[in-house]
């Protein structure tokens, strides 16, 4: 069964880098069939699309981070990573990887998502 | 404030049926991209519940349905039971922004 998993530090201080991995199990990340991607949902607030990438390591990430989203994969570790960077309180969140259906274009589904994990951005 | 709108909450005694909706505009749903749907309870992983529109995946149960018209889509629920309390959110994607989009999310209340 796949299934994904978030880890990373829960605090950040301001300014500096936030790093989360994915960890996949059930199928290998170097499939071609599949992009894997980040979402997140900061309190009290909805769901934000950060980013997703491709087995061969091209991604694709939101404008509004302003160049601040770096994603790789490992495909020896079958994981998955997302690096952010100049952290602020605005990043404070629940960080979710999910799969991408490799479809058209704008008609992907995330499915499965990990269970997420909190990231508090705070000196 | 997200680019896909939905009522902040939907209530309704068991076996009701009942709705939630996805307002978008002509650079998203209206621009012919698929709605898919995601049933989130808090502290698990969200769940996807309809995907293109209104296909089910499998182990989903039939009295989930979507639908999508113009620049909305709706989520129905045939017969409201007390396990579908959750948070649920529409997706999709807007040619404007570049993205994919979500609704701000529906908070479902069994009475």
């Amino acid at each position: 069964q796949l299934q994904l998993q978030e880890s990373g530090p829960g605090l950040v201080k301001p300014s500096e880098t936030l790093s989360l991995t994915c960890t996949v199990s059930g199928v290998s990340v170097n499939n071609s069939s599949y992009f894997w991607g980040w979402i997140r949902q900061p309190p009290g607030k909805g769901l934000e699309w950060i980013g997703n990438i491709y087995y061969s390591g091209d991604p694709y990430d939101n404008p509004s981070f302003k160049n601040r989203v770096t994603m790789s994969i490992d495909t020896a570790r079958n994981q998955f990573s997302l690096r952010l960077t100049s952290v602020t309180a605005a990043d404070t969140a629940v960080y979710f990887c999910v799969r991408v259906s490799l479809v058209l274009t704008g008609f992907n589904w995330f499915d499965p998502w990990g269970h997420g994990t909190h990231v508090t951005v705070s000196s | 404030q997200s680019v896909l709108t939905q009522p902040p909450s939907v209530s309704g005694a068991p076996g009701q049926r009942v709705s939630i909706s996805c307002t978008g505009s002509s650079s998203n749903i209206g621009a012919d991209y698929d709605v898919h749907w995601y049933q989130h309870l808090p502290g698990t992983a969200p769940k996807l519940l309809i995907y293109s529109n209104n296909k089910r995946p499998s182990g989903v149960p039939d009295r989930f349905s979507g639908s999508k018209s113009g620049t909305s889509a709706s989520l129905a629920f045939a017969g409201l039971q007390a396990a579908d309390e959750a948070d649920y959110y529409c997706q999709s994607y807007d040619n404007d922004l570049g993205l994919w989009v979500f609704g701000g999310g529906t908070k479902v209340t069994v009475l």
